[in-house]
């Protein structure tokens, strides 16, 4: 069975602490994304990779940055954690191919930044 | 930014009956996708249409899309208790490139 394997379920975290999220795929998807999830804002793009290396930012970037060394692995990172990043973080990949085919998602992060 | 927007924002049904939520959405696209997403579990997709494709169908999943009204419909007939969860829209703008989320349907089916 396909999936994507987020590495925490619960996870929390210290204000300023340096906070790394990991998100594996074992489908050999180009694409790679990292959305979080707010109550009434939806699901918003943080950051997303089309191919390794390689990285384009989304909608709400600041405070995070990523890093996609293998194919397979794509790593959301917070570089000095704050309380408003309080949220569930989800990584999904495609297929190559812009969002032509369905994403599949990860269960989620729900991180805690107290 | 969110380009879809589902309508009603919750929805409580009885097991047995169907369940309709609505999208619509601002700018023209490429294809419409409907997801679900069990409480505090990630998104799992369920249906893609293309705006060349007016109706598809998934098992007991109904979609149509309408783009000259810049909607859609994602009907579940016969709803069972384990079709609670949130359903969301995403679209892919004509020109863009990223999957766009509206805010979801929660819905709620009482065995």
């Amino acid at each position: 069975d396909v999936k994507v394997t987020q590495s925490s379920r619960y996870l929390v975290k210290r204000t300023g602490e340096k906070v790394f999220l990991e998100c594996v795929q074992d489908m050999d998807h180009e694409n790679m994304f990292w959305y979080r999830q707010d109550p009434g804002l939806g699901l918003r793009l943080i950051y997303f990779s089309y191919d390794v290396k390689m990285k384009e930012k989304g909608d709400i970037p600041e405070g995070y940055s990523v890093s996609r060394e293998k194919k397979e692995r794509f790593s959301l990172i917070l570089e000095s954690a704050s309380t408003n990043q309080t949220s569930m973080y989800l990584c999904a990949s495609s297929r190559e191919g812009w969002a032509t085919y369905g994403y599949t998602f990860g269960s989620g992060t729900r991180l805690t930044v107290v | 930014s969110q380009q879809g927007e589902e309508d009603p924002q919750a929805l409580s049904i009885q097991e047995g009956e169907n369940a309709t939520m609505n999208c619509s959405y601002k700018t023209s696209i490429n294809n419409l996708q409907w997801y679900r997403q069990n409480s505090g579990r990630g998104l799992v997709h369920l249906i893609l249409i293309r705006s060349n494709e007016r109706e598809k169908h998934s098992g007991r999943l109904r979609v149509t899309l309408d783009t000259s009204k810049k909607s859609s419909s994602l009907l579940i007939t016969a709803s069972r208790a384990a079709d609670t969860a949130s359903y969301f829209c995403a679209t892919v703008p004509r020109y863009g490139n990223k999957l766009v989320f509206g805010a979801g349907t929660i819905l709620r089916v009482k065995s």
